[in-house]
This record gives C-alpha cells, structure tokens and sequence, in this order.
C-alpha cells in the first residue's frame, strides 16, 4: 500500500523557520494537503493543493513540492504553532496520510 | 459556517457492530459538488481513511476495511452514517467525519468521537 512518510518531530526556536518534508513515490504526480492538530482538538487544514492557502492561514505558513517530497514551511515560528501535522495525498482513489510531525517551539 | 458532528456510542464490545452518525449543517450533503467521508485516529496508527459517501452515488472504502464497513446517508435529515462490523481492540479510536473537496482536501472536520472497543 502506498505510504507518505515524515519525521516524527521537528524542533524550532521562535522566530526561526520549521520545515517538514513528506516523501512518497510519484509525489509529485499528486496533490498534497496539509493538516494541523493541537492537542485535545480535529485537524484543520492548513494547505490544499501542494500550496494553496485556505482563508485565516497566515502566509507565512507555505507549502511546496518537488519530485517525491512535499515540504511545508513555517516561518517565523510561534508558540502557536506548536502542533501535529500531517501530510495527505490519494493513491489510486484511497486517501493517505502521513505518520504526523511533532512541531515543538521552544 | 460549515459544521459536522459525530454522535454515537462511545463503547462497543469486541466482534459487535459500530454504527456512528455525523449531523451536517451548513452544507448539503446532497450537492453532488463534496464528497462526505469518515476517517479515524488511533494511537498505533494515526490517521486513516475509512471511506466516502457522495449523493451522486459515489462510495469508495479503503481497501483494507472494505470487508466490513458501510457508509450510507439520509439526505432529508442531512445526515450521513458509518457502520463497522466485527470490532476489535484494533478499531479503538477517534472517529471523525469530514466534508471531501473530491479526491483533494478534508474541511471542515468534526470534533471526534472516541470510541472505545472493550468488553
């Protein structure tokens, strides 16, 4: 079956940028959204379509992609920030996520 | 506002039947423009999606349920269903529904129900 795979943890001091990547074959013939999860709370989307940003996203939460990797970038990061994040694509009409990062800001 | 809300029971023994509800307001599910899908979230396997229900006559399962689950709706009540037969521990998780833009992103999602199977 088809897999996304992240780290499980990325760390960042505030204000600096947070980068996860999300790698699975022939990526980048497939769109990828992002999610964020807060503890104690459902995914919220944060990017559609490699990089689009839904409404109330700020900008300087960005995605990209290139070959098998999809990246998803936060710049100037805030304790806010400090979640879960998944990666999601489709394989043949089956929705896929990835195994979750951990965002700590600290 | 588009809101979805899970409800069912929170506990089931193990080689019974799941049955779960998501109430949906703000959106109809009969617009053939969304998809309305079911996914769920465990400790050992994160995230994962259970299947999809569409008015059009749409419904997709994840092979490796397909065996066992059933999704179904109520277009009069705007309401969509999902069924799991034969539980085990395995299926102990947060059961979320979410509004699909087709075969592309989840939103908005529900708030989860944890749904516990033990005897």
């Amino acid at each position: 079956s088809y897999e996304l795979t992240q780290p499980p943890s990325v760390s960042v001091s505030p204000g600096q940028t947070a980068t996860i990547p999300c790698s699975g074959g022939n990526l980048g013939q497939k769109y990828i959204s992002w999610y964020r999860q807060k503890p104690g709370q459902s995914p919220v989307l944060v990017i559609y379509q490699d990089k689009k940003r839904p409404s109330g996203i700020p900008e300087r939460i960005s995605g990209s992609s290139s070959g098998n990797t999809a990246t998803l970038t936060i710049s100037g990061a805030q304790a806010m920030d400090e979640a879960d994040y998944y990666c999601q694509a489709w394989d043949f009409g089956t929705g896929v996520f990835g195994g979750g990062t951990k965002v700590t800001v600290l | 506002q588009v809101q979805l809300q899970e409800s069912g029971p929170g506990l089931v023994k193990p080689s019974q039947t799941l049955s779960l509800t998501c109430n949906v307001s703000g959106s109809s599910i009969n617009s053939p423009a969304y998809y309305w899908s079911w996914i769920r979230q465990s400790a050992g396997k994160g995230l994962e999606w259970i299947g999809r229900f569409c008015i059009d006559g749409t419904i997709r399962y994840n092979p490796s349920l397909k065996s066992r689950v059933s999704i179904t709706a109520d277009a009069s009540n705007n309401q969509f269903f999902l069924t799991l037969e034969s539980v085990t521990a395995a299926d102990t998780a947060i059961y979320y529904c979410a509004r699909e833009i087709p075969i592309d992103w989840f939103d908005p999602w529900g708030h989860g129900l944890l749904v516990t199977v033990s005897s």
